[in-house]
């Protein structure tokens, strides 16, 4: 079975710098997708950033990028020049190509600080 | 910008009370998803749909929960009897299909069981 790990519970960091979120996973697939996700408080959870498991290229989306090991089964996101804004729950999740069914790691709660 | 509709956003029910949410996905959406989110984790997947079908409720507890969706649009997921550890927050989302497009989440329904 698929499972994901995000060993940070809380993670903090102060406006303008930049910070790296953790994540491992554990699958016997080669093909599958990885996701950031970031749930703001009483918000509904919004898509981040996405890598698809056959490409090499790290993903990047303006100030959001991922460091994706595939051999190690890290997925890590880093988010540069921090802003008030970006303070939220992020979650890690993987899915498959077969079953479409997205596993959360546990999340890392993310302060930020002017 | 299209969205996840939920209703409704927090329910308080005493234990053995039945309780029912309500999902409209994004417009042309043919895959939604019921996740349980308990304080503190990550989402976990209840139940899967694609249009009326069920694809996926291995963890649906099935002896309380039911979900439908009978026209393949909108859904009620319901709790009957409802029980003090089904407090959480109830996450409805959808995607185009199963093809691996973006999965948008609603903004919740937060349940507390007194």
């Amino acid at each position: 079975a698929q499972t994901v790990t995000q060993s940070q519970p809380e993670m903090s960091v102060q406006e303008a710098e930049t910070v790296t979120l953790s994540c491992t996973y554990d699958t016997s697939e080669s093909d599958y997708y990885l996701f950031w996700y970031k749930q703001p408080p009483s918000r509904q959870m919004i898509l981040v950033i996405r890598q698809e498991a056959y490409k090499q290229q790290n993903a990047t989306e303006n100030r959001f990028s991922v460091n994706f090991q595939k051999a190690a089964k890290s997925f890590s996101l880093k988010i540069s020049d921090s802003q008030l804004g970006d303070a939220a729950m992020y979650f890690c999740a993987y899915r498959t190509y077969n079953t479409d069914k997205l596993i959360f790691g546990t999340g890392t709660r993310l302060q930020v600080f002017p | 910008e299209a969205e996840v509709a939920q209703s409704p956003r927090y329910k308080i029910t005493e234990k053995s009370q039945a309780v029912a949410f309500w999902c409209d996905p994004i417009s042309g959406h043919a895959t939604l998803y019921w996740y349980r989110q308990i304080l503190g984790q990550g989402p976990e997947l209840l139940v899967q749909f694609q249009d009326e079908s069920v694809v996926d409720d291995s963890q649906l507890p099935k002896d309380r929960f039911s979900a439908e969706r009978l026209k393949g649009v909108d859904s009620t997921l319901k709790i009957q009897p409802a029980e003090l550890g089904d407090s959480a927050m109830y996450l409805c989302a959808s995607s185009r299909d199963r093809s691996g497009n973006t999965i948008y989440f609603g903004e919740g329904s937060w349940l507390t069981v007194v």
